[in-house]
This record gives structure tokens, C-alpha cells and sequence, in this order.
């Protein structure tokens, strides 16, 4: 069974600081990766996803993740936090039987301080 | 695409009632998902279909909720009778077939069981 580990349920950062939200998965198979945003009072929204190819992903809103398979990562990071940024993100990972089934992580509430 | 559509987006019922939610997949996807989100347990998968047939109901709490997928494009979780320990956020979301997994959410249902 594949699995998901968030480190940090609640993780603060300035205004302008680096994000870094970090995932840990485990799998037995070349896993696909995503991150999800939820923002208050919203059902969770695709951030970025891993298939396979380029290991650095880009997504919306200025994130981006680097699948490192050696160190079975898949961590969120952004240059510089906006107050927007302020949400609940998932990290998720695919599971190999099919029918497209996803292991959530517990979540991390990101919190940006003006 | 008008994405995945839930009813009712709010309902509070009092404990001993029968509660149906609903929901509509995006046309074309074959895989169905239906998760509940509260703050102590977080986000937990109760049931996915696949092509309309219900694959893994593990997540079900007890028998007192039940799942249907009448039709490619209707979904019904319900719940009977009702408690106040149910109150949470219910979420469907929906996947494409052969596809990397990627899952679609609805906005919620928001369910509170006085």
C-alpha cells in the first residue's frame, strides 16, 4: 500500500519568505505525485502534479516541486509567500491497482504573517 | 465545464433524520469518490466507483451509510439515521480512466447533525 507523510501540520512563514512544505511518500511503483490547495470553505484544487519526465514540476501560483526519488520526496516550495498563499495543502500519491484511487496526506494549514 | 457539482451545499438535520447528498461527476469521467473532512480526523475516503460499480466501501464508517451510483452521472451517499458525530464536510470528486490519477473536486457538502 502506498502512503503519505506531511511534516508539520501547521507551518508559518512571513510575508515574502520561502515556502517550503515538505512530503514524504512511500511506494512500490514509479508513483505520480500531486499537491493540492484548499483554500476556506473550498473543495481541494490541483496545484501541480509528477507523472514521469522532468522531476522539477511547475505549477499555479508560483510552485513548483522536485520529485527526488532517492530520498522518496516530493516537497512544495515557493520563492516568495503572498497572504493569498494562506491554505490547507495536500500532498498526494497515486495508487498502483488503478481505477485512479489517491492516498491523501493529513495536510498542512499554511499561515503567512504580514 | 461546469466541473463537479454537489447538493445541497449546506444542510442541518437533527439527529435521527435520514440525510442524502448528491452529486454529479464531470461528464466523461469514469471514477467516483466521496470523502469526509473534519478537523480531528481530516480528510478520509469512504467509497470509490469505478464505472459505476463500487470498488473499495472500506472507509464507510458503519451501516448506516450507504452509496449508489445509479448512472455514469449521478451519485447519492446517504445516511440513515443520522448523527451528531456525521457533522463534517463531505466532498465528491471525480477521475478520468486511464488517466494519471488526477481527481476533481466538488465544492462540499456541509453537514451538521443537531
Amino acid at each position: 500500500a502506498q502512503s503519505v507523510t506531511q511534516l508539520g501540520s501547521h507551518v508559518s512563514v512571513s510575508e515574502g519568505a520561502l515556502v517550503l512544505l515538505r512530503c514524504n511518500y512511500s511506494s512500490s511503483v514509479p508513483p505520480y505525485l500531486f499537491w493540492y490547495v484548499q483554500y476556506p470553505n473550498q473543495g481541494l484544487q490541483l496545484l501541480l502534479k509528477y507523472t514521469t519526465g522532468a522531476t522539477l514540476v511547475k505549477g499555479i501560483n508560483g510552485f513548483e516541486a522536485e520529485f527526488k526519488k532517492s530520498e522518496t520526496s516530493f516537497h512544495l516550495t515557493k520563492p516568495s509567500a503572498h497572504m493569498s498563499d494562506a491554505a490547507e495543502y495536500f500532498c498526494a500519491v497515486s495508487d498502483e491497482g488503478g481505477y485512479q484511487k489517491v492516498t491523501f496526506g493529513t495536510g498542512t494549514k499554511l499561515q503567512v504573517i504580514p | 465545464d461546469a466541473g463537479v457539482i454537489q447538493s445541497p451545499r449546506h444542510e442541518v438535520t437533527e439527529m435521527g433524520q435520514e440525510v442524502t447528498l448528491r452529486c454529479k461527476p464531470i461528464s466523461g469521467h469514469n471514477s467516483l469518490f466521496w470523502y469526509r473532512q473534519t478537523m480531528m480526523r481530516g480528510l478520509e475516503l469512504l467509497i470509490y466507483f469505478n464505472n459505476n460499480v463500487p470498488i473499495d466501501d472500506s472507509g464507510m464508517p458503519e451501516d448506516r451509510f450507504s452509496a449508489k451510483m445509479p448512472n455514469a452521472s449521478f451519485s447519492t451517499l446517504k445516511i440513515q439515521p443520522s448523527e451528531p458525530r456525521d457533522s463534517a464536510v463531505y466532498f465528491c470528486a471525480s477521475s478520468l480512466g486511464g488517466s494519471t490519477g488526477e481527481q476533481f473536486f466538488g465544492p462540499g457538502t456541509r453537514l451538521t447533525v443537531l
